[in-house]
């Protein structure tokens, strides 16, 4: 079963915009992460943000956490073509060690 | 190895045929993952493996699907008799150890097109 749910489904900018993606889940969790897919293809793990953890940053990318809310978004400031890919959250349980659970995930386009 | 490795890249099948999918994990990652993702859609785990034990494999849909690890290393997936709606995209993923907080490092995936 699916965990996360992010929002928007599919998101299109111009190059050097930022592009924020959503994220839901629906019980506690212990962290989430970020993944990257190009092309339907393997994903790229990009962010890991543990659950008493707010904010986190890598290079372009910004992440936060509410868990009150039980949500994360994912920042990507000044966007290229390259960033071109869909993106996935997913959170791990502690009781179910190792699984992930993904979302359906962005599908961001970013045009030159 | 460099990375995780599947093979093959595509397989194309008819209704009924069993198939057999291979995962070469990253060099001394005990832990191997299998997950499905079907057109437009998220990942759905199937089962994962830390050494040659497979401590959940709640994903997996029907009693037609299986999997194996040995030596700690290479696991095939099976898929018997197979049914259209078992097309999708079927990738594997290692991480140095079991755990939500250990990376998951991404094969290629592969394409399984049931006719």
């Amino acid at each position: 079963s699916q965990q996360g749910e992010e929002d928007p489904q599919a998101l299109s900018i111009q190059e050097g915009e930022n592009a924020t993606m959503n994220c839901s889940y629906k019980t506690s969790i212990n962290n989430l992460q970020w993944y990257r897919q190009n092309s339907g293809r393997g994903l790229v793990h990009l962010i890991l943000i543990r659950s008493n953890e707010r904010e986190k940053h890598s290079g372009r990318l910004r992440v936060t956490l509410d868990t009150s809310k039980k949500s994360s978004s994912l920042l990507i400031t000044a966007s290229r073509a390259a960033d071109t890919a869909s993106y996935f959250c997913a959170t791990g349980r502690g009781s179910t060690l190792g699984r992930l659970y993904f979302g359906r995930g962005t599908q961001l386009t970013v045009w030159p | 190895g460099a990375g995780v490795s599947q093979s093959p890249s595509n397989k194309v099948t008819e209704k009924g045929k069993d198939v057999e999918l291979r995962c070469d994990p990253i060099s001394g990652h005990t832990a191997l993952y299998w997950y499905r993702q079907s057109l437009g859609q998220g990942l759905e785990f199937l089962i994962y493996f830390q050494g040659n034990s497979a401590p959940d494999k709640s994903g997996l849909p029907s009693d037609r699907f299986s999997a194996e690890r040995t030596g700690g290393s290479v696991s095939t997936l099976t898929i018997q008799r197979t049914q259209q709606e078992d097309s999708a995209v079927y990738l594997c993923a290692s991480s140095f150890i079991a755990g939500e907080t250990n990376e998951q490092f991404f094969g290629p995936g592969t394409r399984l097109t049931v006719l």
